[in-house]
């Protein structure tokens, strides 16, 4: 299985909810990682997940709240979002000696 | 993290081989050179890596100098699945566990028939 899930693959949301997008890989590797794409732009990298811990958070705005529940599992919970934020979220994993990274699909967001 | 330059379009016909070149002129002695795929509302996929000389998978090849200020990445017979965005990114390798991949601006590719 070389997959990597995200959930859900469309969400709209106002500016005052919370809403968590969820990525899935049953590859065993031990490194995760957040991206958000502007249209037309390449991925920007938000976040990376080292064994569970986050080890890079490249100076994102606290209204996004990375979670690793487990090895498996990456969780991006959302708060009072911008119409700014709407872009496409990519999670990705890779493992320390695995030779590439996979991406999941993609949450397209929408923030009204 | 190095830097890298690529041309913003490239235009081509179906059954042409397409080469794209990647300038990193200040790679560091450990990074690799990855390339991936991305078409569009996907994420991106992974295509070919490199550390010097020549890299060949099933989809292209990757050519690198020996300064390794530049790689070339080579896909032959293109189609018109083809049609996507190709991303050069330069780094420690991929998918480690400190490794930032950081994507540069990419190259959108056209193929007509």
């Amino acid at each position: 299985d070389t997959e990597v899930t995200q959930t859900p693959k469309h969400l709209v949301m106002g500016m005052t909810n919370k809403k968590s997008l969820k990525c899935e890989q049953h590859m065993g590797h031990r490194a995760m990682y957040w991206y958000k794409q502007k249209a037309k732009k390449p991925p920007e990298l938000m976040f990376v997940y080292s064994y569970e811990k986050l080890s890079i958070n490249e100076s994102v705005p606290s209204r996004f709240s990375p979670e690793c529940p487990n090895s498996s599992l990456l969780n991006l919970h959302l708060h009072a979002l911008q119409p700014e934020d709407s872009a496409l979220y990519l999670c990705a994993s890779g493992g320390a000696k695995n030779t590439e990274a996979f991406f999941g699909q993609g949450t397209r967001l929408t923030v009204v | 993290l190095a830097k890298t330059t690529q041309p913003i379009s490239m235009d081509s016909y179906e059954g042409q081989e397409v080469n794209i070149t990647c300038s990193h002129n200040n790679i560091a002695t450990n990074d690799y050179i990855t390339w991936y795929q991305q078409f569009p509302s996907q994420g991106p996929r992974f295509i070919i890596q490199g550390y010097k000389t020549k890299v060949t998978n099933e989809v292209a090849s990757l050519f690198i100098p020996a300064d390794r200020k530049s790689s070339t990445l080579s896909l032959p017979r293109v189609s018109l699945s083809d049609t996507a965005v190709y991303y050069c990114l330069v780094g420690l390798g991929y998918g480690g566990a400190t490794n930032k991949l950081i994507f540069g601006t990419g190259t959108l590719l056209a193929v007509q028939p």
